[in-house]
């Protein structure tokens, strides 16, 4: 199986909602990563998971809070977002950290 | 900033010519990768090329490594109205994180 599932595929919330976002590998990889993508822009690295632990945490604001209860699933726990958090949400994951990365289709995000 | 630099931004083609697109970094890396992202979906990993090779082939893909000009290039022969995508040069920094940064990227569009 060498796929990176993304739940749901679109999310539609009002700013006072709280939801989460679900990402799943059964690789074995040991790395898993979410990034914030904008329309025509490059993906934006927000956390990344090294064996299970919180390894980087790109200065992202607390209304995102992100999960790894274990090394398969990583979870990304939204609350109180702006509407500029509108955005496609990507996992990724690797085998290790300089490792090619593996990404989801994404959660398209739309705040309102 | 590690993050490379692709050229051009946007690339218009017909099918059957050759596309190449380029990237630019500033401090020596570990490692230069390109991804395809069609639109709005996923990143799908292509190539993954070392600071010590200067060239790998995958089908009809060539990158090009050059680490004394900082700079790499990816060939797309013979293109398909399907390589329509944005190309991505993802690239980490040498001593840094093992964390892979993107480029802006290159539109490309293959005319049928």
């Amino acid at each position: 199986d060498t796929e990176v599932t993304q739940t749901p595929k679109h999310l539609v919330m009002g700013m006072t909602n709280k939801k989460s976002l679900k990402c799943e590998q059964h690789m074995g990889h040991r790395a898993m990563y979410w990034y914030k993508q904008k329309a025509k822009k490059p993906p934006e690295l927000m956390f990344v998971y090294s064996y299970e632990k919180l390894s980087i945490n790109e200065s992202v604001p607390s209304r995102f809070s992100p999960e790894c209860p274990n090394s398969s699933l990583l979870n990304l726990h939204l609350h109180a977002l702006q509407p500029e958090d509108s955005a496609l949400y990507l996992c990724a994951s690797s085998q290790v950290l300089s490792h090619e990365q593996y990404f989801g289709p994404g959660t398209r995000l739309t705040v309102t | 900033s590690q993050q490379g630099e692709e050229d051009p931004q946007a690339l218009s083609i017909q099918e059957g010519e050759n596309a190449t697109m380029n990237c630019s970094y500033k401090t020596s890396i570990n490692n230069l990768q390109w991804y395809r992202q069609n639109s709005g979906r996923g990143l799908v990993h292509l190539i993954l090329i070392r600071s010590n090779e200067r060239e790998k082939h995958s089908g009809r893909l060539r990158v090009t490594l050059d680490t004394s000009k900082k700079s790499s290039s990816l060939l797309i022969t013979a293109s398909r109205a399907a390589d329509t995508a944005s190309y991505f040069c993802a690239t980490d920094a040498r001593g840094g994180s093992y964390i892979p940064t993107f480029g802006r990227g290159t539109s490309l569009i293959v005319h049928p």
